[in-house]
């Protein structure tokens, strides 16, 4: 069965860079959720969409930013970046209201 | 806010063990409730959920019963194996509008499974 595909699986970056997380849920899932998990800790939920819009907002930083494209993909976006965004960003989909599938998660390290 | 306690970690049992992983939750209204595990460099997999009250989730070989009285959906399997060596998240959702169930996970509990 198809999954959520993440990628890339790891980044490395410098402080002030920028970096761009892509997320290509289920086939006919509508909804995304993006999820940041710290060293030894829970996931924490960042943003969410449905149908390409907005529908809820976590303890996201102004620094980040996320979209959902017309083919229901999703990108979340980082800029200014700090020591502290090391992580992994998990992203999962969700047929509408159900149960949420997660990726692999895209590891973020920043130097 | 919404809250889920589960027991500190880490457990270290033996093979074919009975496993207990207590969690405890806060929140209003009636929440679904789900296990999830973590192996070593993976994603989240869905173990299982209950989605009302004494309602059980099960799989694998693992249950948890959603108990409203008790505020609890404590994880437990009756003989352990080395493969499911992980670390195991209790969450809830709540809320039945699109995009807007985002998951709030408790602390995780490593497990090691010794042979």
């Amino acid at each position: 069965a198809a999954g959520v595909i993440q990628s890339p699986r790891h980044l490395i970056k410098e402080k002030r860079e920028t970096a761009t997380l892509k997320c290509y849920p289920i086939p006919r899932h509508d909804t995304v959720y993006w999820y940041q998990q710290g060293p030894g800790q829970d996931p924490q939920f960042l943003i969410s969409f449905y149908e390409k819009m907005q529908s809820d907002k976590g303890s996201i930083p102004d620094r980040f930013s996320a979209q959902q494209f017309s083919d229901y993909h999703s990108e979340l976006n980082m800029s200014s970046l700090e020591l502290g965004d090391s992580a992994l960003y998990f992203c999962a989909s969700s047929p509408g209201t159900d149960t949420q599938y997660f990726g692999p998660g895209t590891r973020l390290t920043v130097l | 806010g919404d809250s889920v306690t589960q027991m500190e970690g880490p457990v270290t049992l033996s093979e074919e063990a009975f496993l207990t992983i207590n969690c405890t939750y806060t929140a209003t209204g009636y929440p679904s409730l789900f296990w999830y595990v973590q192996y070593p460099g993976e994603g989240l997999q869905l173990l299982l959920k209950a989605t009302k009250a004494d309602d059980k989730g099960s799989n694998k070989g693992f249950e948890a019963t959603y108990r409203k009285e008790t505020t609890s959906f404590h994880l437990e399997k009756g003989s352990v194996q080395v493969s499911d060596s992980a670390v195991y998240f209790c969450a809830l959702k709540r809320g039945s509008n699109f995009g807007n169930e985002k998951l709030t996970f408790g602390t995780g509990t490593r497990l090691t499974i010794i042979p």
